[in-house]
């Protein structure tokens, strides 16, 4: 299988930087994928990593090591409304979800 | 962007019998549509992968006999809870793919809560 592992649960403080760590198995790689979702909502799509680095995006940054199987997702400046699960997903013959990483911010 | 419809975004149906679920592009052709299922603290499961105008490839665990997939066009599929039970209950969130070939960004319906009585 393509196993993706991130925490299940994290909690920061609004206006700071919190980093949601991902690994995933490496065989068959294609490409990773950062989701945002909403209690009770669909996912919105954040961020694609098939290079090695760092993707920016606003508030948002997404890192990829494909040689380590690694990634994070980095929030920075934190809002309340950043409060939800964030998805691994990796690009295999099939997409793979991770479990999520449901973050709290806290005032 | 790309937007994806689903319809109803909540139903409450009596056990055994059926529900159909609607997924629709509404500015791009879909070529592929995949269908997922998400129970209260868990992951997504993908159920089925359907590609137009052919059968729905089903993973491993899933009925295709009890959720019926139907890909007509490129901008819409549905999907069929056959003789539902309350096990069924669950969100059904469907997502479409713009172009055929891994890896490519899936764009999400907003879910369709089923309850079943």
């Amino acid at each position: 299988g393509q196993n993706i592992d991130q925490p299940t649960e994290m909690t920061a403080t609004e206006g700071a930087i919190v980093q949601i760590n991902c690994t995933y198995q490496t065989s068959g790689f294609n490409g990773l994928f950062w989701y945002q979702q909403h209690a009770g909502e669909a996912p919105t799509f954040l961020s694609y990593n098939v290079l090695d680095g760092l993707e920016e995006k606003g508030r948002f940054s997404s890192f990829l090591s494909r040689s380590k199987g690694y990634s994070y997702l980095l929030l920075k400046e934190l809002q309340m409304k950043d409060s939800a699960s964030y998805l691994c997903v990796g690009g295999y013959q099939k997409v793979t979800f991770g479990t999520g990483t449901k973050l709290q911010v806290i005032p | 962007g790309a937007v994806v419809s689903q319809h109803p975004s909540r139903v409450i149906c009596k056990s055994g019998t059926s529900v159909k679920i609607e997924c629709r592009s509404l500015d791009f052709q879909a070529t592929t549509m995949f269908w997922y299922r998400q129970f209260p603290k868990q992951s997504l499961m993908l159920m089925a992968t359907s590609n137009e105008g052919s059968k729905a490839t089903y993973e491993q665990g899933v009925e295709k006999d009890k959720f019926l997939i139907n890909h007509a066009s490129l901008t819409l599929s549905t999907l069929t809870v056959t003789s539902a039970h309350p096990e069924d209950s669950s969100f059904y969130i469907c997502s479409a793919g713009d172009r055929e070939g891994m890896p490519y960004e899936q764009y999400f319906g907003p879910g369709t809560r089923l309850t079943v009585t």
